[in-house]
């Protein structure tokens, strides 16, 4: 069965410091990763996706991903960060067929502090 | 451009009583799934549907029921509630096709069982 897993509740980064947030996944067969992000009291907004081609995916808001096969990873990160960018953050997997399934981690918090 | 509507955002109900949860989208999307999401557990896929008639089970579905009688329409149902179905329930979907797409939210409807 699919999973993934966030091994970070909690990411704390001063304000113009990279930040990463870490993901793993385990899937039979070639995985369709995601990130998405949850500001308070609302639903959850797409950030990127992984299914094909280079290992560095770039998403919205300046974010981007990397891909890593053999440690089965999908770490978010960002160059600078920003204090608007203080939310929690999903990582998911999906099922590689048609109508597959979309399973998420347990979320990472992130703060970033002035 | 409406998304995905859920209703109520708010509820407070009793042990043992029934509700729905409404979920509509404007979107023509096939795909449509509930997730619940708890503290430190991340979101739950609960049911989740490939198309109209069509349904099935996610990770969590027991206590829950759904139906589909129509693309935009897919209501959530307790049959009889339990604190342990205390939670934020979320609607998502996405588009129809062969590629791999994101899932759209709703704004998330807060249910509290005493």
């Amino acid at each position: 069965a699919q999973s993934v897993a966030q091994p970070e509740d909690q990411v704390n980064v001063a304000e113009g410091n990279p930040l990463t947030v870490k993901c793993t996944y385990s899937v039979s067969g070639n995985p369709y990763l995601f990130w998405y992000v949850q500001y308070p009291n609302r639903g959850l907004q797409f950030l990127l996706k992984y299914i094909t081609g280079d290992n560095l995916v770039k998403g919205s808001y300046g974010f981007e991903a990397e891909f890593n096969k053999s440690q089965t990873s999908f770490h978010l990160k960002k160059p600078s960060a920003l204090v608007s960018d203080s939310a929690l953050y999903f990582c998911a997997v999906r099922e590689p067929k048609k109508g597959g399934k979309l399973i998420f981690g347990q979320g990472t918090e992130l703060s970033v502090k002035p | 451009n409406a998304g995905v509507t859920q209703t109520p955002k708010f509820q407070v109900l009793k042990t043992g009583q029934s509700m729905t949860l409404q979920c509509a989208q404007d979107m023509n999307h096939e795909y449509m799934s509930w997730y619940r999401q708890d503290p430190g557990m991340g979101l739950r896929l609960i049911h989740y549907s490939v198309g109209a008639g069509i349904t099935d089970q996610g990770e969590v579905p027991n206590g829950y029921n759904v139906s589909r009688s129509t693309t935009e329409d897919f209501p959530l149902r307790l049959l009889s509630a339990a604190p342990s179905q205390t939670s934020v329930y979320f609607c998502a979907s996405r588009r129809p096709g062969t590629g791999i797409v994101e899932l759209f939210f709703g704004e998330g409807s807060r249910l509290t069982v005493l």
